[in-house]
Order: C-alpha cells, then structure tokens, then sequence
C-alpha cells in the first residue's frame, strides 16, 4: 500500500532562518507531488508541484522553493523565513488527473 | 485564476440530521470534482469524487451532486454525526491538468 511520510511535524523557526521539510512517498513510482498551504482557517493554497524528478512548477510567487531529487521525495525551502510564511503545509501525491493523497502536514511558526 | 468558493463558512446541524454543504465553481472546463474532510491540524481525507460525465454519485451516508449548468457541487452527509464535525472542502482540477484547486472549506459543526 502507498504511504506518505511528512516532516517534521511542528517546528517554531525565527525570521531569517533557514527552512526545510521534507515529504517522502511510498509504494508507488512517479507520483505527481505537491506542496499546498493553509492558513489558520482557511483553504488550501497550492504552492508547488512536481511531476518528475527536478520538474517544479511554481504556482505564487513568494519566499519558498521547492526540489525533487529523487522520484519520491520532495523538499520545501527557504533561505530566510518571514512571518507571512507561518501555516500549515500539507504535502500530497497523486498518479495522473485524480485524488489527492494527503501527509499529516507540517505546522510552521514564524516568530 | 480559476477558483472554487463556498457558499457558508459554517454549518451547524443537529446530530441525525441530513447535512448539505454547497460549492460553486467556475472553471467550465474542470471535468473532475472531489470532497475531502479535514479534521483539526490532520491533513485531509478523500470523501467521494465525481467526474463531469455524471450528475450524482453515492458512497456511505455521502452523496455528491453535480449540477454543470450553474457550476454548482454539494455534499450530502445523511444521518450526520458528532465524527462529522469537520472543515470540507470541494476541490476542481484546474482545466485539463493534475493539478486541484481548493474552495476555502466549510466547518460543519454537530451538535446533540
């Protein structure tokens, strides 16, 4: 069975430092991956999203970057964090046009 | 862009009660609709998906509603209860590609 693994689970970052989470999928081959994130109560913001090794799509302009070194793994980044960039952030996977498959997400706090 | 929006924010219904939360969408080209449910600080979970080709579709106490004429999806949840409670959102893929874009949820509340 397919599984999704997400990391870490809550981190509490001062502005100006590094970050980096990861997301790692199991049990399939070439999954299209995706960064989304959420605000405190509200909808899911897609931010990335990848359909091959070292192909990224960007979709907002803003202070995160995302890469794909290997077929299942997929790591969200930035060199300096603002505040604007605390929320949740859910990695997913899918095969083709269809159902997401959601991580247990990464809650950030920018202070 | 295209977006997807809900009518409520919120919804509050009695326990046994049927639930209907409403979507409207605007991308006439989305061909593939689906529901998750998300429960505080979890990532969401698949409830029932329906493509463009059909106009209803039905799971375990859910059913989904397709009405491509006005742009309009809901989410029936039959004999809701307290396991219920939770954000739902509605999600369309963004014309032709893999990509799902997300409605800004509904809190169903469930209360005795």
């Amino acid at each position: 069975s397919q599984t999704i693994h997400q990391w870490p689970a809550t981190l509490v970052q001062p502005v100006g430092s590094p970050l980096s989470l990861e997301c790692t999928v199991e049990g399939t081959s070439n999954p299209n991956l995706y960064w989304y994130r959420q605000a405190a109560g509200r909808g899911l913001q897609l931010l990335f999203y990848s359909v091959g090794i070292g192909q990224i799509s960007s979709e907002v302009p803003q202070n995160l970057s995302a890469s794909r070194p290997q077929d299942r793994q997929f790591i969200l980044s930035s060199k300096k964090l603002l505040l604007s960039d605390s929320g949740f952030y859910l990695c997913a996977w899918s095969v083709g046009a269809g159902e997401l498959f959601f991580g247990e997400g990464s809650r950030l706090t920018v202070l | 862009g295209e977006s997807v929006g809900l009518h409520l924010p919120t919804l509050s219904v009695q326990e046994g009660d049927n639930s209907i939360i409403n979507c409207a969408y605007s991308n006439s080209a989305s061909d593939y609709f689906i529901w998750y449910k998300q429960e505080s600080g979890k990532g969401p979970q698949f409830i029932i998906d329906i493509r463009s080709n059909m106009d209803k579709r039905q799971g375990q106490r859910v059913t989904v509603l397709l009405n491509k004429t006005v742009k309009h999806l809901s989410l029936q949840i039959a004999a809701t209860q307290p396991g219920d409670s939770a954000v739902y959102f509605c999600a369309e893929n963004e014309g032709n590609t893999d990509k799902l874009i997300f409605g800004t949820g509904t809190r169903l509340q469930v209360f005795p």
